[in-house]
């Protein structure tokens, strides 16, 4: 089946940091990937689409400065979380679409983002 | 854009009894109504989906039934187990074409307990 990997599982960092989470698709192509931010206890808010090259479509409230996406192959597309705070603690998860009749998007298994 | 209410927020029931999560949406021109299990930490895992052209679908203990008048789906789960506990989400992509990749709205979650 379709398995989308997503590095590192947990990171720990000094407020100020750059934080960079990869999200890949492992046996399929993935023009578009998705990144969605889940605080404790709340639901998976989507923070941007990342088309592969081209620019990311980010929603409403997400600032594309702070999250930058770079989609520059099929299978690989990365979150640099730029000068991390406290606030922007939280699971971060990403999915892709294979684009087949199984179900609309495979998610990775999410990366856990700790700023001290 | 895409607007999905998701009740109740929090659900403990008496393991062997039924459990019903019920949901709403926004946009009529929506087609693919799928739900998510997420355990503690994890990802979350499709559990069953259903389109637009059925108004019931069943999967061994699961079923999700859909009102296209009204714009709500929901989710049973008889004979509940231990296993069961977990957060459940239900979502909306505003169009889902297998052929291209489309964004996923998330419900708030519903924290199902299962009770011994």
């Amino acid at each position: 089946g379709a398995v989308v990997s997503q590095h590192p599982s947990w990171v720990i960092c000094k407020s100020g940091t750059s934080v960079k989470i990869e999200c890949r698709s492992l046996d399929f192509q993935a023009t578009t990937m998705f990144w969605y931010r889940q605080f404790p206890k709340q639901s998976l808010m989507l923070m941007a689409t990342s088309n592969e090259g081209s620019k990311a479509t980010y929603e409403q409230g997400v600032e594309k400065d702070k999250f930058l996406i770079n989609h520059a192959s099929l299978t690989l597309s990365t979150l640099t979380v730029t000068s991390a705070h406290p606030e922007d603690s939280s699971f971060y998860i990403c999915s892709a679409s294979p684009g087949t009749a199984d179900q609309p998007q495979h998610f990775g298994d999410g990366t856990r983002l700790s700023i001290l | 854009g895409e607007n999905v209410e998701q009740h109740p927020s929090t659900l403990s029931v008496q393991e062997g009894d039924s459990a019903v999560i019920k949901c709403t949406y926004s946009d009529s021109a929506s087609n693919y109504f799928p739900w998510y299990k997420q355990e503690l930490g994890k990802r979350p895992q499709l559990i069953i989906d259903i389109r637009s052209n059925v108004g019931e679908k069943k999967d061994q203990r699961i079923a999700v039934t859909l009102n296209k008048t009204a714009k709500h789906f929901s989710l049973h789960i008889t004979e509940t187990q231990p296993e069961d506990s977990a957060v459940y989400f239900c979502a909306a992509p505003p169009i889902f074409e297998y052929s291209s990749a489309s964004k996923i709205i998330f419900g708030s979650g519903t924290r199902l307990s299962i009770r011994p």
